[in-house]
């Protein structure tokens, strides 16, 4: 079964602090890795997209790394602000024609002051 | 660029009443729209696939029915909840995927669009 775990399910960091969220996909075949941000009340914001060939993209104080022998992907939050308090989803999309995005149930941050 | 809209962003209605939310791809042209709902501090769960001028796919247990989808251009699909009950309350989000042709594979989320129903 497709299936994509992140952890931990919540994380409380002070401000200017550095964080990283796992996830391990079991999702084959595989096409690409997504990182979300997902303020409360609004859509997902695509942060980066990894293809198999790729080990890291960066996008400001994101980093994402992917690991596509070992299924892992991780991303790293560098000097946290109060405003990267959000969910964070991992989605990993299936190499077929049905284009299905499967979901990981997301990390909570919470930054404070 | 690729910016995707919702209306309305909430919506209050009576029980037994029928919504309609619409997803519109503002500046591409979205062959492929998909409904998702969310219930809080869960993730999203896809409910249907819409492609342009044909009948959307629904996922297991999505009563099609009740989730009425319709895809009538390249730019625009509505989904409707008819006759809503208290527990189709709930946190719906539209996502459009560019069209093959422009050989990307990426989807786009809307804002989405807080269903209350009393």
């Amino acid at each position: 079964k497709n299936q994509v775990e992140q952890s931990p399910q919540s994380l409380i960091i002070l401000e200017g602090k550095n964080c990283t969220l796992q996830c391990n996909y079991t999702v084959s075949p595989f096409s690409n890795l997504r990182w979300y941000k997902q303020d409360t009340g609004r859509g997902p914001v695509s942060l980066t997209i990894m293809t198999f060939s790729e080990n890291t993209k960066s996008n400001g104080r994101y980093t994402a790394t992917l690991d596509a022998d070992t299924k892992q992907s991780s991303l790293h939050i560098t000097a946290s602000q109060l405003s990267d308090s959000a969910s964070y989803i991992c989605v990993v999309s299936e190499r077929d024609s049905s284009y299905k995005l499967i979901f990981g149930s997301g990390t909570r941050l919470l930054v404070r002051p | 660029g690729a910016v995707v809209s919702q209306h309305p962003s909430w919506v209050i209605c009576k029980s037994g009443t029928s919504v309609k939310i619409e997803c519109r791809s503002l500046d591409f042209q979205a062959t492929t729209m998909f409904w998702y709902r969310q219930f809080p501090k869960q993730s999203l769960m896809l409910m249907a696939t819409s492609n342009e001028g044909s009948k959307a796919t629904y996922e297991q247990g999505v009563e099609k029915d009740k989730f009425l989808i319709n895809h009538a251009s390249l730019t625009l699909s509505t989904l409707t909840v008819t006759s809503a009950h208290p527990e189709d309350s709930s946190f719906y989000i539209c996502s459009a995927r560019v069209s093959a042709t422009s050989g990307r594979n990426e989807q786009f989320f809307g804002p989405g669009t807080r269903l209350t129903v009393l």
